[in-house]
Parts: structure tokens; C-alpha cells; sequence
């Protein structure tokens, strides 16, 4: 298994809504990560997981809530979310190397498309 | 994270080369990558080049790398109507915590393939 498997692909909220996003993986990456995607603009990161341990958090709004409970499950939790966090969720996910330099890129998932209403 | 330029836009002739531009200023950085995104899908990896090198070769692709310059570009031969999308050239930051690597983005290059 090469993929990186997102659920669901699109999610309509209203701002009252809680929901969740769903990311998971069977590559063994210990590393994963959660990107928020504007249209027509690169990607940015919000949140890394390291081993299963929140390792950065991107200054992003509490609103926005992240759980790795195992090394193959990613999830953002969200609450009280605004019109402009409408946007493409990503989740990757790479190898973890300790020390030396190496190539690990991305495996990135297809994303979840939100729209906050 | 450190700032990675590419240019807008580019419009080929389908069969005729592209070129794609990008510029980053990290020169830690040991590994860039180029990534393709379709519409509405998410990121694939196309092919990557280590700070060593000069130039890989995949196929289609070629990535150029001018240390010196901070420059790498992705050369497209025969472009296809089906390399329409947005190509991101990214590099690798290292994250000070932890042993994850951030990837810093460009802005992306939408490329137009015309008939």
C-alpha cells in the first residue's frame, strides 16, 4: 500500500458544526503531517506529527484540532470554524530519519475539499 | 520558512518543451523537489534532485539545478495535453524539533498545454 487515504473527500459545515478529518496510512511513515491548500496558492503547513507526538504546530487557531492516536491514523478535529477556513486539507505523510540527510518527500493524500457555511 | 519563487504561468504548444522556473534562497536545503497537482486532486511527487547533482534525468523530465544560483528548473519534453496542472518546485527545511522535515512551497506554476 503506497497511499495516503483521505476521508471524505468533500465536507459542507456550518460554522456551529463539529466534524472530523480523517487521514490514514500503511507505508510505516512515522511522520505526518496536516497542510491547509487556498486555491491557486501553495500549500501550508499547519501541524507535523514526529512518532505519533505533536512536534510543530504552525501557529494555527484552536479551532482547529489535531489527534494521532497510532502511527497510521491523522485527524483534524474542527469546531467553530469560519467562512475562510473554506478551503483543500491536506495530509502527508514520510519516512522519519534520525541524523543523516536523506531523501523522505511527501506522500500526499487526495484531501478533503471544506466549505464552512 | 525560507521564501521559494517560481512564475505564474506558462502556455506551450502541445509536443513542444516546457520549461518551469523556480528559485529558492535556503541553501541548506539538500533536497528540491517538484511536485504536479491536477484539478481539484492532491500533490504528486514527480521527481526530486539532491544539492549534489547537477541534473537528473526521468523520461520526460529533466530538473536543472544552479547551486551557485539558487535556481533549479523542471524541463517537460513532448508536453501532452495531460500535463495541464500547477507544478510546485519545494525544498526541504529541517525542523528543529523531532526528526520531520517541513517542505517549503513555491508558489506553483500553472502550465497551459495548447492543442
Amino acid at each position: 500500500d503506497t497511499e495516503v487515504t483521505q476521508t471524505p473527500k468533500h465536507l459542507v459545515m456550518g460554522m456551529t458544526n463539529k466534524k472530523s478529518l480523517k487521514c490514514e496510512q500503511h507505508m510505516g511513515h512515522r511522520a505526518m503531517y496536516w497542510y491547509k491548500q487556498k486555491a491557486k496558492k501553495p500549500p501550508e503547513l499547519m501541524f507535523v506529527y514526529s512518532y505519533e507526538k505533536l512536534s510543530i504546530n504552525e501557529s494555527v487557531p484552536s479551532r482547529f484540532s489535531p489527534e494521532c492516536p497510532n502511527s497510521s491514523l491523522l485527524n483534524l478535529h474542527l469546531h467553530a470554524l469560519q467562512p475562510e477556513d473554506s478551503a483543500l486539507y491536506l495530509c502527508a505523510s514520510s519516512q522519519v530519519l534520525e541524523g543523516v540527510q536523506a531523501n523522505y518527500g511527501y506522500t500526499f493524500g487526495s484531501g478533503t475539499r471544506l466549505t464552512v457555511v | 520558512g525560507e521564501d521559494v519563487e517560481q512564475s505564474l504561468f506558462l502556455s506551450v504548444r502541445e509536443g513542444d518543451s516546457s520549461v518551469i522556473n523556480c528559485t529558492y534562497t535556503d541553501s541548506s536545503s539538500t533536497y528540491l523537489y517538484w511536485y504536479k497537482q491536477e484539478p481539484g486532486a492532491g500533490l504528486q511527487l514527480l521527481t526530486y534532485i539532491f544539492s549534489n547533482m547537477d541534473m537528473k534525468q526521468d523520461q520526460r523530465l529533466t530538473v536543472l539545478l544552479n547551486k551557485k544560483d539558487k535556481h533549479l528548473s523542471l524541463r517537460i519534453a513532448d508536453t501532452q495535453t495531460g500535463d495541464s496542472a500547477i507544478y510546485f518546485c519545494a525544498e526541504m527545511d529541517p525542523i528543529s524539533s523531532g526528526s520531520a522535515r517541513q517542505l517549503t512551497f513555491g508558489s506553483g506554476t500553472q502550465l497551459t498545454v495548447l492543442p
